[in-house]
């Protein structure tokens, strides 16, 4: 099946700082990709849609100037969290969807385990 | 506003035991549902269901459709300590970008 990376799987930041996580889709181009947030004992919930070469479609509530997506080319897509504060805390998973294919074949990175100092 | 319900939010079984997930929906423009298996990190897919009354099998585990009563049920036969999992199922309304949008997920603990 189609693999999706993510990466860095854990990272450590001190608050204020920004950090970068990457998505990439490795054996195939995604048009579409998303990013989703869990909280411990919580369920996925979507951020934002990101779409190759336009901007990102955020979710209600989720800050687009905190939570910078860039969707540069058919494999990857980057999030940036800008000025972390420890409640960004939290687990962030991106997923690609095959360009074309059925909703079910959405694969999901492995995710990225945020802790804000 | 569109929504999803999974029941129960915890359940504890022993090895061998059966069990039956719940899930239940509220969604303008229903398109599909899916069900996924998130252990220690991403999920991984299970299922996907469009049409009512079709059940579909993968060994122990099944899941069916009820469009009539807005709801799918995940069954697990037999189960086994490595089971042990969050379930969760999400919809997909129709709509250009098709994402998911999760339920709250079932913590599953199978004790041996």
């Amino acid at each position: 099946g189609a693999v999706v990376s993510q990466h860095p799987s854990r990272v450590i930041c001190k608050s204020g700082t920004s950090v970068k996580i990457e998505c990439r889709s490795l054996d195939f181009q995604a048009t579409t990709m998303f990013w989703y947030r869990q909280f411990p004992k919580q369920s996925l919930m979507l951020m934002a849609t990101s779409n190759e070469g336009s901007k990102a479609t955020y979710e209600q509530g989720v800050e687009k100037d905190k939570f910078l997506i860039n969707h540069a080319s058919l494999t990857l897509s980057t999030l940036t969290v800008t000025s972390a504060h420890p409640e960004d805390s939290s687990f962030y998973i991106c997923s690609a969807r095959v360009s074309g294919a059925l909703a079910g074949e959405l694969f999901f990175g492995e995710g990225s385990r945020l802790t804000v100092l | 506003e569109d929504k999803v319900v999974q029941s129960p939010l915890s359940l504890v079984v022993h090895e061998g035991d059966t069990v039956t997930l719940n899930c239940s929906y509220e969604v303008t423009n229903f398109r599909s549902l899916l069900w996924y298996k998130q252990e220690k990190k991403a999920p991984t897919f299970l299922f996907m269901l469009t049409s009512s009354g079709i059940e579909k099998k993968s060994g122990r585990l099944s899941s069916i459709l009820d469009k009539k009563e807005l709801s799918s049920i995940l069954n697990i036969t037999a189960t086994q300590t490595g089971d042990s999992a969050i379930y969760l199922c999400a919809y997909i309304s129709s709509g250009s970008a098709r994402q998911l949008t999760f339920g709250s997920g079932t913590q599953l603990t199978v004790l041996p």
